[in-house]
């Protein structure tokens, strides 16, 4: 079964740092291309960043370019998202999300995660 | 950046109805336009992928089309489980842009 499971979520000040993790499961975490997408309260579903399968192309959205990094750990078959300088405006449902295809970097979104919920507060 | 709007942005219907939802892109995609239905509280589910394939599992009154920029999701004959909204997404090149999606609900 293929399961995608996120953690590290919860509730930050303003300019605070916060990691999210995903840990992967039933599938071979090192062939494909990982992403985050976040969902706002109330609002539609923003992609976030993308890791190739090898972890030697990241791409960001211009909104979090410049604050948040995404990594990959293929021996622990875990992603994550490192989140800088947050503001509220980062408030959101961060969800793990898989390629459809091997190797592919731009490709359909097969296998999301549950979401794990960041607040953004003072 | 590659644009996608969606109409409408909501619908109500009854079940049995035919209903059509419609995605544009700023520019030619190609066929790289996927679907995704989200319930209240749930991960989207990808329905559709490149335009008209339909993803493992999922029933055959969902059909998608469209080439370039003008892509539709049909669902033929809606089900009480169908009322939920639906993006669409290019994966033509990054950044993937959502459509603002279309929440369809019971009339």
């Amino acid at each position: 079964q293929v399961h995608l499971v996120e953690s590290g979520g919860g509730v930050v000040q303003p300019g605070r740092s916060l990691r999210l993790s995903c840990a992967a499961s039933g599938f071979t975490f090192s062939g494909y291309a990982m992403n985050w997408v976040r969902q706002a309260p109330g609002k539609g579903l923003e992609w976030v960043a993308v890791i190739s399968y090898d972890g030697s192309n990241r791409y960001y959205a211009d909104s979090v370019k410049g604050r948040f990094t995404i990594s990959r750990e293929d021996s622990k078959d875990t992603l994550y998202l490192q989140m800088n300088s947050l503001s509220p405006e980062d408030t959101a449902v961060y969800f793990c999300v898989r390629n459809q295809r091997k190797w592919e970097l731009e490709d359909a979104f097969e296998i999301w995660g549950q979401g794990t919920m960041v607040t953004v507060s003072s | 950046d590659i644009q996608m709007t969606q109409s409408p942005s909501s619908l109500s219907a009854s079940v049995g109805d035919r209903v059509t939802i419609t995605c544009r892109a700023s520019q030619s995609i190609n066929n790289y336009l996927n679907w995704y239905q989200q319930k209240p509280g749930k991960a989207p589910n990808l329905l559709v992928y490149a335009a008209s394939l339909l993803h493992s599992g999922v029933p055959p009154r969902f059909s998608g089309s469209g080439s370039g920029t003008d892509f539709t999701l049909t669902i033929a004959g809606l089900r009480p489980e169908d009322f939920a909204t639906y993006y669409c997404h290019q994966s033509h090149s990054t950044p993937g842009t959502f459509g603002p999606g279309t929440k369809v609900d019971i009339k």
